[in-house]
């Protein structure tokens, strides 16, 4: 089966711009998640979808970060305005269901820096 | 939220050693996966194993819920292993279905 896709893979942006990443799950995966790896450290969860509803989101900035699945498959993770600190890999994966052996697949990621 | 440990924080092996690396987390899980991240970032899964033992190949893995800790075993081992190995656990009692990560070790193989 295909992968979980990202775009971009890298994006460099000045302090207070915007910026949009995208993110495909495998087919048939129900629940997606957007997580944020910080240089050194391990991913932190951000949101997690079911479909196109919302099931956790409260680790996400939410006066600077936004993210929808409105059809329920892609999902789109937004900053604006970027900060120096928003410098990081956006890991998004995908899990086929919300139940039992939950394994989660994630994609290559989108690295951003903020200058 | 759930704790979740792994040590060492760093590794430095000689093509050919074996190693082992430990995840201990705080509470009990209903997921437990072992990812290893290559240099390109990328984050691939090698376990699935909230209890018990698996293998694959050099690999293996043993979780033991009741002592809540697990450990990778890696045999024989080759300059491709290195990148950081991250341990993710999914707290049963939360009911979320999400992972959270340990800080990782950050495998160097040399030839």
């Amino acid at each position: 089966e295909a992968g979980v896709a990202q775009s971009p893979r890298y994006k460099i942006i000045e302090k207070r711009q915007s910026v949009a990443f995208w993110c495909n799950p495998i087919s048939g995966h129900a629940t997606l998640y957007w997580y944020q790896q910080i240089l050194g450290q391990g991913p932190k969860l951000l949101i997690q979808f079911q479909n196109n509803g919302v099931v956790d989101d409260s680790q996400l900035p939410k006066d600077r970060f936004s993210a929808e699945r409105l059809k329920g498959v892609d999902s789109t993770l937004k900053i604006q305005p970027a900060k120096l600190e928003d410098s990081a890999v956006y890991l998004c994966a995908s899990s086929r269901q919300l139940s039992g052996a939950n394994v989660l697949t994630f994609g290559a990621g989108s690295r951003l820096t903020v200058l | 939220g759930i704790q979740v440990e792994q040590s060492p924080p760093d590794l430095i092996l000689q093509e050919g050693a074996n190693s082992t690396l430990r995840c201990n987390f705080s509470d009990s899980v209903n997921n437990l996966q072992w990812f290893h991240q290559n240099p390109w970032g990328q984050l691939i899964n090698l376990f699935y194993i909230p209890s018990g033992t698996k293998q694959n190949g050099r690999l293996s893995a043993t979780t033991v819920a009741t002592e809540r800790y697990s450990l990778l075993y890696i045999s024989s081992s080759q300059t491709t292993d290195s990148g950081v190995y991250f341990c993710a656990v999914d707290h049963s009692g939360a009911g979320s279905y999400q992972l959270t990560f340990g800080k990782g070790t950050k495998l160097s193989v040399i030839p």
